[in-house]
C-alpha cells in the first residue's frame, strides 16, 4: 500500500526554468509533509516542508504548495540550476510518530 | 557539527551469510533510525529506537533483520541469513525528536547479495 506517491519518475527541465515536482498522498492522518533531495552515493538531505495548517511555505528558489482537499503537494524551484540536479522525495508524517513515509522519487535533470 | 557517520560504505556478500552495518548519529539526537532502500524506491523504515529503547519495528523482518542501540548512541543493523532480496542501501538517519520532524542521514551501506 503506497501511501505517498510520486507519479513521475523523472523530470528534465532548462537551466533558468521553473521545476514543478508532485507528490500525491492517500492518508488523510498524514499533517507534515517534507521534501528531501538526494545526491548519487549521498543520503537523502531535508530541503523544505509544510504543516497541514499551511498552504504554501517559501523558502529561497524553494516553494511547496499543499492542496489538502485533493490530498497533493508540490515542490516549485525557480529558477532551476545545474547543481539542483538530484532525486527528489516526497515524505509525510502523522503528528507526533516522527515516522516518515517516502515516496518513490523523481530524478530531477536540469539541462544547460 | 559531525553528520550522521555509517559504516562500511560498500558491502558484498554471498546469500545465506551474515553482514552488520554500524551507525553514529548526530550527537543529541535522541531519535535513530534504519531505513531499507532498494533501487528505484523511497526509503522503507525499518525500525525507530527512541534513545535505547524501540518505538516502532513493525517492517523489521524479525526472522533475520535485529538491530540495538546500547546506551542510547550508536547502533547496529544485523542481517543473518543474508537473501538475494536484501540487497538495498540501508539508511541510517538521527533527529531531535519529538521536538523536530526533520531528519538527519547518513550517506548508508550499499548491501549487494549474490
Amino acid at each position: 500500500d503506497q501511501q505517498v506517491k510520486q507519479n513521475s519518475p523523472s523530470l528534465s527541465v532548462q537551466e533558468g526554468r521553473i521545476s514543478i515536482l508532485n507528490c500525491d498522498y492517500t492518508n488523510s492522518m498524514f499533517d507534515y509533509f517534507l521534501w528531501y533531495k538526494k545526491y548519487p552515493a549521498e543520503g537523502p538531505t531535508f530541503l523544505i516542508s509544510i504543516s497541514s495548517i499551511k498552504d504554501k511555505n517559501e523558502d529561497g528558489r524553494f516553494t511547496v504548495f499543499l492542496n489538502k482537499s485533493a490530498k497533493h503537494l508540490s515542490l516549485h524551484i525557480v529558477p532551476s540550476q545545474p547543481g539542483d540536479s538530484a532525486v527528489y522525495f516526497c515524505a509525510a508524517s502523522v503528528e507526533g510518530a516522527q515516522k516518515l513515509v517516502f515516496g518513490q522519487g523523481t530524478r530531477l535533470t536540469i539541462n544547460p | 557539527e559531525a553528520g550522521v557517520a555509517q559504516s562500511p560504505r560498500y558491502k558484498i556478500i554471498e546469500k545465506r551469510q551474515s553482514v552488520a552495518f554500524w551507525c553514529n548519529p548526530i550527537s543529541g539526537h535522541a531519535t535513530l533510525y534504519w531505513y531499507q532502500q532498494i533501487l528505484g524506491q523511497g526509503p522503507k523504515l525499518l525500525i525507530q529506537f527512541q534513545n535505547n529503547g524501540v518505538v516502532d519495528d513493525s517492517q523489521l523482518p524479525k526472522d533475520r533483520f535485529s538491530a540495538e542501540r546500547l546506551k542510547g548512541v550508536d547502533s547496529t543493523l544485523k542481517i543473518q541469513p543474508a537473501k538475494l532480496e536484501d540487497s538495498a542501501v540501508y539508511l541510517c538517519a538521527s533527529s531531535l525528536a519529538p521536538q523536530s520532524y526533520e531528519q538527519y542521514f547518513g550517506p548508508g551501506t550499499r548491501l549487494t547479495v549474490t
